[in-house]
């Protein structure tokens, strides 16, 4: 069956830390894997876009690798603050059914 | 607008009541995606609009839901008869284009069966 697997337990961490998020898919070849940032009562917010043929894309203090051999993504959050704090969701695009398929996502907690 | 704006941001009603859900997307944007999100769980893909066509209404849970999309604009997604599992957290998104491309996101409008 066709799975996309993220933390259920929230990622507890000190500031200034490096947050790493795991996105775990299984049966799924998807042309992009996108990141999303998502508060309480918020719609999601996009982070970052990494293609199948990229392994790793940075936007100021993030990080995300993609490897299809292993079917996984890594979200890296460097130098973490409180206000990084919310729930991170990874999502396969799909071209084949043109469909984004979502992970429930993992929290994330930075303490001051 | 600048954003995705979705209206109402709540909606409690009765059990067997139709609701209509309105969806207005940034300006421009062809692509319109209508998701829903059980509390804790991630996002459920509804149906698809690109322009005012849908081309995949698969997510649709039942013939209760229907969307529709005019001017290449506004859509509306409805639930006819509810029932107390249509609870959730509705979000709309659109992007410049299909394929692949970020989406941008509406609040969301949260709908309580009672």
């Amino acid at each position: 069956s066709q799975k996309i697997e993220q933390n259920s337990e929230a990622l507890n961490i000190q500031e200034g830390k490096t947050a790493t998020l795991t996105c775990n898919y299984t049966n799924y070849s998807p042309a992009y894997l996108q990141w999303y940032r998502q508060d309480p009562g918020r719609g999601p917010v996009f982070l970052l876009l990494i293609r199948e043929n990229e392994k790793e894309k940075r936007k100021e203090r993030l990080k995300v690798t993609f490897d299809t051999t292993l079917k996984q993504s890594l979200f890296h959050i460097t130098a973490s603050q409180p206000a990084d704090s919310a729930t991170y969701l990874c999502a396969l695009w799909m071209d084949s059914s043109y469909k984004l398929i979502f992970g429930s996502g993992t929290r994330l907690l930075v303490r001051p | 607008g600048a954003g995705v704006s979705q209206s109402p941001s709540n909606k409690v009603t009765e059990k067997g009541k139709d609701v209509e859900l309105r969806c207005d997307p940034i300006s421009g944007h062809t692509a319109l995606y209508w998701y829903r999100q059980s509390l804790g769980q991630g996002l459920e893909f509804l149906i698809y609009f690109q322009g005012n066509s849908a081309p995949d209404k698969s997510g649709l849970p039942s013939d209760r839901f229907s969307a529709e999309r005019t001017g290449g604009s506004v859509s509306t997604l409805t639930i006819q008869r509810t029932q107390q599992e249509d609870s959730a957290v509705y979000l709309c998104a659109s992007s410049r284009t299909g394929g692949g491309q970020p989406q941008h996101f509406g609040d969301g409008t949260r709908l309580s069966i009672l």
